[in-house]
């Protein structure tokens, strides 16, 4: 069954260091979105990404997060700057013309 | 907006018998969709099932079933015959029915312990 990948897994970072977490969604869907998790908390909507451009963005991407699709299989995150507030899950996933939205099994980011 | 409510932080069952997790939402909408995910310790977020805002019929995926009752903006999970793999958190959550990305809205979850 086709699945959402990410990679890492798990990265430890330093304050301040760029971060890029990567994501491969499912064949021929066409929406993409990320989705970020701090320990314990709810999932919260990060952005979402159509037609090679950004959807919709939440309060939470500023301008230190951005996000690609550069060659027409991956999907990234970039955290320019990371604040040990950026600790977190970080969800890739991606839905088809139909209302679910898949989940990849999730990139655990830790900042130091 | 629209926000989605878990009024049960925790809850607990014993093996083989029956439980039922609580969601109200609020919108305006008419047309939405309303799913119940499954995040196991591995983290990962898991569909259980979903419902159209459109049905009146409850949707049901085998041992899973909800109780969507739309004028009061509810919508239960109950797990029957619990199993101990159905230990996890469970997050109900909420999509506008609409052309364009869409995206799911949260609650805060529900933390289920199957106990043996």
């Amino acid at each position: 069954e086709p699945e959402v990948t990410q990679t890492p897994s798990h990265q430890v970072t330093q304050m301040g260091q760029e971060v890029i977490l990567r994501c491969v969604p499912i064949s021929n869907h066409l929406y993409f979105y990320w989705y970020r998790q701090i320990l314990g908390q709810k999932v919260e909507f990060l952005v979402s990404f159509y037609n090679n451009e950004i959807s919709e963005k939440s309060e939470i991407f500023d301008d230190q997060f951005s996000v690609e699709r550069p060659d027409g299989s991956n999907f990234t995150l970039k955290i320019r700057s990371t604040k040990l507030e950026d600790s977190a899950m970080y969800f890739c996933a991606s839905r088809d013309r139909g209302p679910t939205i898949y989940f990849g099994e999730g990139s655990w980011l830790t900042v130091v | 907006a629209q926000t989605v409510t878990q009024s049960q932080p925790e809850m607990s069952v014993q093996e083989a018998e029956t439980v039922t997790l609580s969601c109200t939402y609020d919108t305006s909408e008419n047309n939405y969709y309303l799913f119940w995910y499954k995040q196991p310790p591995s983290r990962q977020m898991i569909l259980v099932i979903r419902q159209e805002a459109y049905k009146q019929q409850n949707a049901t995926e085998n041992r899973f079933s909800v109780n969507f009752q739309k004028a009061a903006k509810s919508f239960s999970l109950k797990i029957s015959d619990s199993q101990l793999g159905d230990t996890a958190m469970y997050f109900c959550a909420f999509m506008k029915q609409q052309t364009g990305a869409n995206n799911l809205f949260f609650g805060t979850g529900t933390r289920l312990t199957v106990i043996p």
